[in-house]
């Protein structure tokens, strides 16, 4: 069964730091891997799906990257902001009708 | 453009009682999942519809959940008889194309508190 697992937990910065969010998996035959964002009481929003074929993404100040036979992904957050606190998910797709959550890092960004 | 909606937002069900959860997906999509999120937890596949035809069920917990989506369109996912483990966020998604090999959009959730 795969296992995504999401560290650290908890990660509480102060505004204007570069920060780096880990995802492992221990299945590397993917389809592919989303980050989300999900703000409390909210729903999920897609912040960047990376590929199996591809190695990385860009989406204004976050970049995505994919390394599947190391079976790890990160998530580099430029510059943060108070507006960028949420928990961020990622998830691999397996086969076709499964995806796969960790648990998620719990990002803080202080004033 | 509207996203996808679910109904009701929060359910609070007495142990025993059965309770039907909406989803709404994005007008034409045509694969639509549905995930369970216990607190603290990422959302756990439960259910997996291509237009009406559910094609993988295997994350039901029990026979208990029941999950149907007659037209192709709006999604209830049922649970009867609710248990105190049944509490948690049911999250709804639906993709425009088949399979979840792509961009799967989120409902904001039902939170179901059985007591």
């Amino acid at each position: 069964k795969q296992e995504v697992t999401q560290i650290p937990a908890a990660l509480s910065v102060p505004e204007g730091e570069n920060l780096v969010l880990n995802c492992s998996f221990t299945d590397s035959a993917i389809y592919n891997l989303q980050w989300f964002r999900q703000d409390p009481g909210k729903g999920l929003t897609s912040l960047l799906l990376i590929q199996s074929s591809q190695r990385e993404q860009t989406s204004g100040r976050l970049n995505a990257s994919l390394d599947k036979s190391s079976g790890r992904s990160t998530l580099y957050i430029a510059a943060s902001q108070p507006g960028d606190s949420a928990t961020y998910l990622c998830a691999t797709t397996y086969n076709n009708n499964d995806m796969r959550f960790g648990a998620g890092t719990r990002l803080t960004v202080k004033p | 453009g509207a996203g996808v909606s679910q109904s009701p937002r929060y359910k609070v069900a007495k142990r025993g009682q059965d309770v039907a959860l909406r989803c709404d997906p994005i007008s034409g999509h045509v694969s639509l999942f549905w995930y369970q999120q216990a607190l603290g937890q990422g959302p756990e596949f439960l259910t997996y519809f291509q237009n009406e035809a559910q094609l993988d069920k295997s994350g039901l917990p029990s026979d208990r959940f029941f999950a149907e989506r007659p037209e192709g369109s709006v999604s209830t996912l049922k649970i009867q008889r609710t248990q105190q483990e049944d509490s948690a966020v049911y999250l709804c998604a639906s993709s425009p194309y088949l399979g979840d090999s792509y961009e799967q959009y989120f409902g904001p959730g039902t939170r179901l508190t059985v007591t």
